[in-house]
């Protein structure tokens, strides 16, 4: 049993590069999310998608982009990658009953040089 | 904009001591809490979650929630080495029932 599946797990890429996180899940789930965690901070949220079709802003979405592709994968996108971009992303997803928790991925960890 | 808080760390106990690990949140409408641990490199993994007042107990765990405080917390008795982690407080906004905010964390080490 996957879960949720990132690619890949780590990266690392020169300032201007554009780059998209992968992520997939296989428990039918129809929430899903991008978050971001910087050293000694928690999980800061990036994008999230409440069903197939749909994407709402997070907390930090300034110089990202977001995917639903289906209803399994959601995907991050970097146009234009800057060293401020450097940190472990996670993407979760869960149902959507209101007391269910979220299911993370193993993250990827992003390096911008 | 939302937020969550958590005690600052690091929190030192020895072990068999009880930890006890901190939440506020600023919204009033948010109804559902959730506590994550998280080892060093690794993603998070659900510890409680809790969406009545009152306390809530599964094993060492003790998750106790008031909203008219805005306050929710985890006790840990009988602390471990095992449990030296960082330990984060998730809170579902209380209008945009999907979105979910994490709290900075809070790391536990417990001394042998």
């Amino acid at each position: 049993n996957a879960g949720v599946t990132q690619t890949p797990k780590f990266q690392v890429l020169k300032t201007g590069q554009s780059m998209t996180l992968q992520c997939a899940q296989d428990m039918n789930h129809n929430s899903m999310y991008w978050y971001r965690q910087d050293p000694g901070m928690g999980l800061r949220l990036i994008y999230y998608s409440a069903s197939e079709g749909t994407t709402d802003k997070g907390e930090v979405p300034n110089g990202y982009n977001v995917s639903r592709l289906n209803k399994r994968e959601f995907s991050l996108r970097l146009e234009s990658a800057a060293p401020s971009q450097t940190s472990v992303y996670f993407c979760a997803s869960r149902t959507d009953s209101f007391n269910q928790p979220q299911h993370f991925g193993d993250g990827t960890r992003l390096s911008i040089l | 904009q939302k937020e969550v808080e958590q005690n600052s760390g690091p929190l030192s106990v020895p072990e068999g001591a009880i930890a006890s690990l901190n939440c506020t949140y600023s919204d009033r409408g948010s109804q559902s809490f959730f506590w994550y641990r998280q080892y060093s490199g690794k993603s998070p993994e659900l510890i409680m979650f809790i969406y009545s007042n009152g306390d809530k107990e599964d094993g060492r765990f003790t998750a106790q929630l008031n909203k008219a405080s805005q306050y929710v917390s985890l006790l840990i008795r009988d602390s471990q080495p095992s449990d030296s982690a960082t330990y984060l407080c998730a809170v579902m906004d209380g209008t945009s029932y999907d979105k979910v905010i994490f709290g900075p964390g809070t790391s536990l080490s417990v001394i042998p």
